[in-house]
């Protein structure tokens, strides 16, 4: 059962403009919503995050959307830059959980092309 | 800056050996994880350990096993390779100040089974 789901496996756009990669939850536990980055033969880094409380989260170039009733979260770059060219995921986890467990989607591959 | 080294990058070994794969963190991090990531399927859990000899299965267990008996060490254990586990394996960490929603991950190591 893939209670995180990012259903598009790739994605291509032009250098400068905007990139949208969307991520589906299933489970309405989910509290805390993250974005990693992950380049070939590197581990994943953090990007951003939001919290259920909020429905949108801005760092530079990096946006997240939460439309929670639609049990939706979106990943937003403008301007798109070649070097954000890289496998990104989507993760959810609950408050509730001591652990910190995340849940990852399949992620999807950005193409920024110069 | 949060430290998480994998004692290896690249690591190849043939069927029916025993594999080990370190995890090593220079804070006193409580949570560490091991997962595998695999094209198409994302980072799926194989273990987790939220404290020194403690341990907890993740969704893909089976064929591995994991020992943590220093709080700065987490190793995963493949008891007999299989060509079906040639993947990715990338171990993260949380807790202590990082809080408990932000993992942050080794460089990864690609093990390949002949």
């Amino acid at each position: 059962d893939q209670q995180v789901k990012q259903n598009s496996p790739s994605l291509s756009v032009q250098e400068g403009r905007i990139s949208i990669l969307n991520c589906d939850y299933t489970n309405s536990m989910f509290d805390y919503f993250l974005w990693y980055k992950k380049y070939p033969a590197e581990g994943p880094t953090f990007l951003i995050s939001i919290s259920s409380i909020k429905d949108k989260n801005e760092d530079g170039r990096f946006t997240v959307f939460l439309n929670k009733s639609a049990k939706h979260l979106s990943l937003h770059i403008v301007p798109s830059q070649p070097g954000d060219s890289a496998v990104y995921f989507c993760a959810a986890t609950s408050g509730s959980s001591n652990t910190g467990k995340l849940i990852f989607g399949q992620g999807t591959t950005l193409q920024v092309k110069p | 800056d949060v430290k998480v080294t994998q004692s290896s990058r690249y690591l190849v070994k043939r069927t029916g050996e025993k594999v080990f794969l370190e995890c090593v963190q220079d804070m006193d991090h409580e949570n560490m994880f091991w997962y595998r990531q695999d094209p198409g399927l994302g980072l799926r859990l194989i273990y987790f350990s939220y404290d020194v000899k403690m341990k907890e299965k993740g969704d893909i267990p089976e064929g591995y096993s994991v020992s943590r008996e220093k709080k700065e060490r987490f190793s995963l254990i493949l008891e007999s390779a299989s060509t079906n586990q040639t993947s990715m394996y990338l171990c993260a960490i949380t807790g202590g100040r990082l809080g408990k929603n932000i993992q942050y991950f080794g460089a990864g190591t690609r093990l390949s089974v002949l």
